[in-house]
């Protein structure tokens, strides 16, 4: 079965305090690992996508990584517009199986 | 930019009655998707689409739900008789490559369906 989990569920920094956020996955059959940012009531936004095990992509505070059974964005300083619900997802064939986020508040 | 849209952003229905949810994917892609999110669960595959036919689907798309493109813009997700259960916000995505090249799913803004 496939299976996305995400950790912590929910996550309060003080601005400027950096930390990472976890999604580990099922292995098998693995077509790439996916990390979309999700505001209250709004779709999902895409952000990274990473394809084999050291791969690292960045964007402004945003850190992705990926090991073989794990991936990890990090935040640096974050500020408060980063706060919003982060959801990773697999590929597999024609979807995306979706963890149930980790919800970032950052308080200035 | 180029973006997903939805309408309409907020549907009210009774039960039982059929409801149609409006789609228009990014020009350029060809593979279609739509997900549904339950308050507070996580966001859930439902159904692809390409070249007019439904290429995979979950356990949760049954016979009440159907798709189509009926022109060259839009892409629609129908509920014959809605259930309570039903009550979600439903998300279309489109994509350039398939889904199986693990091409990047673009997100609409969702459309909130309250089933009473």
């Amino acid at each position: 079965e496939d299976q996305v989990t995400q950790s912590p569920e929910a996550l309060r920094l003080q601005e400027g305090e950096s930390s990472s956020l976890n999604c580990s996955y099922t292995v098998s059959g693995l077509r790439g690992l996916f990390w979309y940012r999700q505001d209250p009531g709004k779709g999902p936004e895409f952000l990274f996508t990473l394809y084999s095990a050291g791969e690292e992509k960045e964007k402004e505070r945003l850190k992705a990584t990926l090991t073989k059974k794990e991936s990890f964005l990090h935040i640096t300083a974050p500020k408060p517009e980063d706060s919003a619900t982060y959801l990773c997802a697999r590929g597999i064939r024609e979807k995306l199986t979706f963890g149930t986020g980790t919800r970032l508040t950052i308080i200035p | 930019e180029p973006e997903v849209t939805q309408t309409p952003s907020h549907q009210v229905t009774q039960m039982g009655q059929e409801v149609i949810l409006r789609c228009v994917p990014i020009s350029n892609h060809l593979y279609f998707y739509w997900y549904r999110q339950i308050l507070g669960q996580k966001v859930e595959f439902l159904v692809s689409f390409y070249n007019n036919e439904i290429s995979e689907k979950s356990e949760i798309f049954d016979d009440q739900f159907s798709v189509e493109r009926p022109d060259g813009s839009n892409f629609t997700l129908k509920i014959r008789s809605t259930k309570l259960e039903d009550s979600a916000m439903y998300f279309c995505a489109s994509s350039e490559r398939p889904g199986w090249e693990t091409d990047t799913q673009y997100f609409g803004p969702g459309t909130r369906l309250t089933v009473l």
